[in-house]
C-alpha cells in the first residue's frame, strides 16, 4: 500500500517566492495534518484537516501560511512570500478520523526540506 | 492539554542488548494515547508502537514494547535485540480526544556494533 505522498522532496528558493508543498493522504483516510519540524522549536502542528475541512489552524504561524484540502485524496500548503526563517522540514501525516473520542495513529509522509535563501 | 517529557540524554546500547527509552506524561484528557516514533538520519517519521489508555495490556510490536504504567504516567518503549538500524531519534508522543498529538522532545539512540 501507498503510504502518505509528499512533493516535492526538497525545495530551494529565494526570500520573496512563493512556495507550494503537496500532500497526497493514505486512500481511505479522512484526517490530514500539516507539521513543521525545526531544530529550535522541534516538531509543530500548523494546521489539520478532518473531513477536508479545516478543523484548526491555530499553528500557521502567519498569514503567508495557507493550506487547502481541495479533495481527499489531495492538499497544498503555501507560503507566500517566503522568508528564510520558513527553512524548515514540513511533514504532512494523515489518519483516519474516530469519532469515539479515541485518537488514531498518524502516519507520515516522508517530508518536504524547504531551505529559503 | 498534553505534557510529554523525555528527559534522558543520548542513548548507547551493544548491539543484540535490550534498551529502554523513557517517557513521561501529563494529560487532563480521560482517554488518550501513547505513541512511539522514530525518525532515522534520513529524516522520515516511522510509527512504531500504540498504547491507548484503557488497553488492558500493554502493547508490543515485533521487538518493540511498551511499558505502560498508568499511576506513575509513564510509557516507557523497550526495544530488545537492538540492532545497527535502531539508531536514530526516538519520539515519545501524547494523543488526546481532539485528534492533536504532543511530541516530546526526543531521544538519540546510537547502536554499538
Amino acid at each position: 500500500d501507498a503510504g502518505v505522498i509528499q512533493s516535492p522532496r526538497h525545495e530551494v528558493t529565494e526570500m520573496g517566492q512563493e512556495v507550494t508543498l503537496r500532500c497526497k493522504p493514505i486512500s481511505g483516510h479522512n484526517s490530514l495534518f500539516w507539521y513543521r519540524q525545526t531544530m529550535m522549536r522541534g516538531l509543530e502542528l500548523l494546521i489539520y484537516f478532518n473531513n477536508n475541512v479545516p478543523i484548526d489552524d491555530s499553528g500557521m504561524p502567519e498569514d503567508r501560511f495557507s493550506a487547502k484540502m481541495p479533495n481527499a485524496s489531495f492538499s497544498t500548503l503555501k507560503i507566500q512570500p517566503s522568508e528564510p526563517r520558513d527553512s524548515a522540514v514540513y511533514f504532512c501525516a494523515s489518519s483516519t478520523f474516530s469519532t469515539s473520542g479515541s485518537t488514531d495513529t498518524q502516519y507520515f509522509g516522508p517530508g518536504t526540506r524547504l531551505t529559503v535563501l | 492539554a498534553q505534557k510529554i517529557t523525555q528527559t534522558q540524554p543520548g542513548m548507547f546500547v551493544q548491539e543484540k542488548e535490550a534498551v529502554t527509552l523513557d517517557c513521561t506524561y501529563d494529560t487532563s484528557d480521560p482517554s488518550y494515547g501513547l505513541f512511539w516514533y522514530k525518525q532515522p538520519s534520513s529524516g522520515e517519521m516511522i510509527f512504531l508502537i500504540y498504547q491507548g489508555s484503557y488497553d488492558q495490556q500493554n502493547a508490543t510490536e515485533g521487538r518493540y514494547s511498551l511499558n505502560f504504567q498508568k499511576a506513575r504516567k509513564s510509557a516507557n518503549l523497550v526495544i530488545s535485540a537492538s540492532q545497527l538500524g535502531d539508531s536514530a531519534m526516538y519520539f515519545c508522543v501524547g494523543g488526546g480526544a481532539n485528534s492533536k498529538l504532543t511530541f516530546g522532545k526526543g531521544i538519540t539512540l546510537s547502536v554499538r556494533p
